[in-house]
């Protein structure tokens, strides 16, 4: 099974404060993502990878980077973090095979409170 | 533009009654279709996923889709709803092969009562 694991469940930080939100899978997946999940708004894709050290702009980056020095560890940094990035962030990995059209596989989310 | 709707943000039914999840899609390519479910603090789960090999797609749980090119649809359905089932529901679609453009629904949340 493939596992995609964050590590950290639940994270209060402080206004101002850099943060490093972290996730690793094991399946040799070559795209990784960071997506962000608000009530009523779904997710929203923050950044992806496709490659180590390639990385792509989703929908909503600003305020946000990503660092991916490895294949299997993919991560969302928060430069500043602000009250507006209080969020379940979540990321997910998949295969770019394209004959399989690989789903996404997620990890259980990271809950981010800042005050 | 490519998008995806889901109709209706929460869905209520009783246990043993039928289970009907709406998605539509626009897209100007052959989309890959699939449904996730987020049960209470975890993160996303595949439920199935259409891949043009048949119209109708069975899934873990007793789900099933059915995919519908005229009317750009993709409807998860269950004959039998049962208290376990409440979650949230994610339709997404794929516009590419490579995987990496993948844009999800806003979700229908899912209650089941007895």
């Amino acid at each position: 099974d493939v596992k995609v694991t964050q590590s950290s469940r639940y994270l209060v930080k402080r206004t101002g404060e850099k943060v490093f939100l972290e996730c690793v899978q094991d399946m040799d997946h070559e795209n990784m993502f960071w997506y962000r999940q608000d009530p009523g708004l779904g997710l929203r894709l923050i950044y992806f990878s496709y490659d180590v050290k390639m990385k792509e702009k989703g929908d909503i980056p600003e305020g946000y980077s990503v660092s991916r020095e490895k294949k299997e560890r993919f991560s969302l940094i928060l430069e500043s973090a602000s009250t507006n990035q209080t969020s379940m962030y979540l990321c997910a990995s998949n295969t770019r095979d394209a004959r399989r059209n690989s789903p996404l596989h997620f990890g259980n989310g990271t809950r981010l409170t800042v005050t | 533009a490519q998008s995806v709707t889901q109709l209706g943000s929460h869905v209520s039914v009783s246990e043993g009654a039928l289970v009907l999840l709406r998605c539509n899609y626009s897209s100007s390519v052959p989309p890959y279709l699939f449904w996730y479910v987020q049960y209470p603090n975890q993160g996303l789960q595949l439920l199935l996923k259409y891949t043009s090999a048949a119209t109708l797609v069975k899934g873990i749980n007793g789900f099933e889709a059915e995919f519908k090119k005229s009317e750009t649809s993709f409807h998860l359905t269950k004959p039998s709803a049962h208290m376990s089932d409440a979650a949230e529901y994610f339709c997404a679609v794929s516009f590419n092969q490579a995987g990496t453009a993948l844009i999800f629904g806003k979700g229908t949340t899912l209650s089941v009562s007895s």
